[in-house]
C-alpha cells in the first residue's frame, strides 16, 4: 500500500521568496514520485517526476525537488516565487511501473497564495 | 488532437439519471485511467485500462459505476441512477511506456 502525506492545506509566500511545499511518502517498494499542478478550472499538469534515476529533479517553471530515501520526503522548491505560481499542488505516488493497476495515489493537496 | 480530451466539460443531472463521460486520450497511449476529484475525497483512482482490458475494477465507488474502452481508444465511464454524493470532477489521464500520466481538463458533474 502506498501513500502521500502533504503538509500545509495552504502556503502563503510573497513573491520573490522561496516556495517549499512539502510531501512525505510510505510505500512498500521503491516509489516514482511525482509533483503536479493544477489551476482553477484545469487538469493536472506534471511538474516533475523521480523515477529512480538522480535524487535531484528539475521540472518546469523553475520548480525541483529532491528524493530523500531516509527521510521519506520528496519537497518540492522553487527559489522565487512569481505571481503566476498560484495554485493547487498534488504530490503522487505510485508502484515502479509509474501507476499500472494501482494507478497515482495522491496527497490532499497544498493550495500556494502568492503575496504581492 | 494533442492532449487528452473529455467530455461534456460540464454535465448538471437530476438525481437517479443515468450519465456518461468521454475521454479521448492521446494517440497511441495503451494506458487510460479515471480519477475522482471531490472537495471531501481529493483525488482518487477509479479504474485503469491496459488497452481495452481493466484488470482490477475495485477502485470504482459503487456498482452504479462501469468503465469500458473500445478499440484501445476512447472510454467511457458510466454512471447509474446518479446520486447527490457522486457530484465531483471526473479525471481521465492516458500514458504510454513511458509512464507519464497526462491528464484531461476533466468533467463537473453536478447531481441535483
Amino acid at each position: 500500500a502506498q501513500s502521500v502525506t502533504q503538509l500545509g492545506s495552504h502556503v502563503s509566500v510573497s513573491e520573490g521568496a522561496l516556495v517549499l511545499l512539502r510531501c512525505n511518502y510510505s510505500s512498500s517498494v521503491p516509489p516514482y514520485l511525482f509533483w503536479y499542478v493544477q489551476y482553477p478550472n484545469q487538469g493536472l499538469q506534471l511538474l516533475l517526476k523521480y523515477t529512480s534515476a538522480a535524487t535531484l529533479v528539475k521540472g518546469i517553471n523553475g520548480f525541483e525537488a529532491e528524493f530523500k530515501k531516509s527521510e521519506t520526503s520528496f519537497h518540492l522548491t522553487k527559489p522565487s516565487a512569481h505571481m503566476s505560481d498560484a495554485a493547487e499542488y498534488f504530490c503522487a505516488v505510485s508502484a515502479p511501473s509509474g501507476g499500472g493497476a494501482d494507478g497515482l495515489t495522491f496527497g490532499k493537496g497544498t493550495h500556494l497564495i502568492i503575496q504581492p | 488532437g494533442a492532449g487528452v480530451s473529455q467530455s461534456p466539460s460540464n454535465k448538471v443531472t437530476e438525481k437517479g439519471k443515468d450519465v456518461e463521460l468521454r475521454c479521448d486520450p492521446i494517440s497511441g497511449h495503451t494506458a487510460l485511467y479515471w480519477y475522482r476529484q471531490s472537495l471531501g475525497q481529493g483525488l482518487e483512482f477509479l479504474i485503469y485500462f491496459q488497452g481495452n482490458s481493466a484488470p482490477d475494477k475495485s477502485g470504482l465507488p459503487s456498482d452504479r459505476f462501469s468503465a469500458e474502452r473500445t478499440g484501445g481508444s476512447v472510454s467511457t465511464l458510466t454512471i447509474q441512477r446518479t446520486q447527490q454524493e457522486d457530484s465531483a470532477v471526473y479525471l481521465c489521464a492516458s500514458s504510454s511506456a513511458r509512464n507519464e500520466q497526462f491528464f484531461g481538463p476533466g468533467t463537473r458533474l453536478t447531481v441535483l
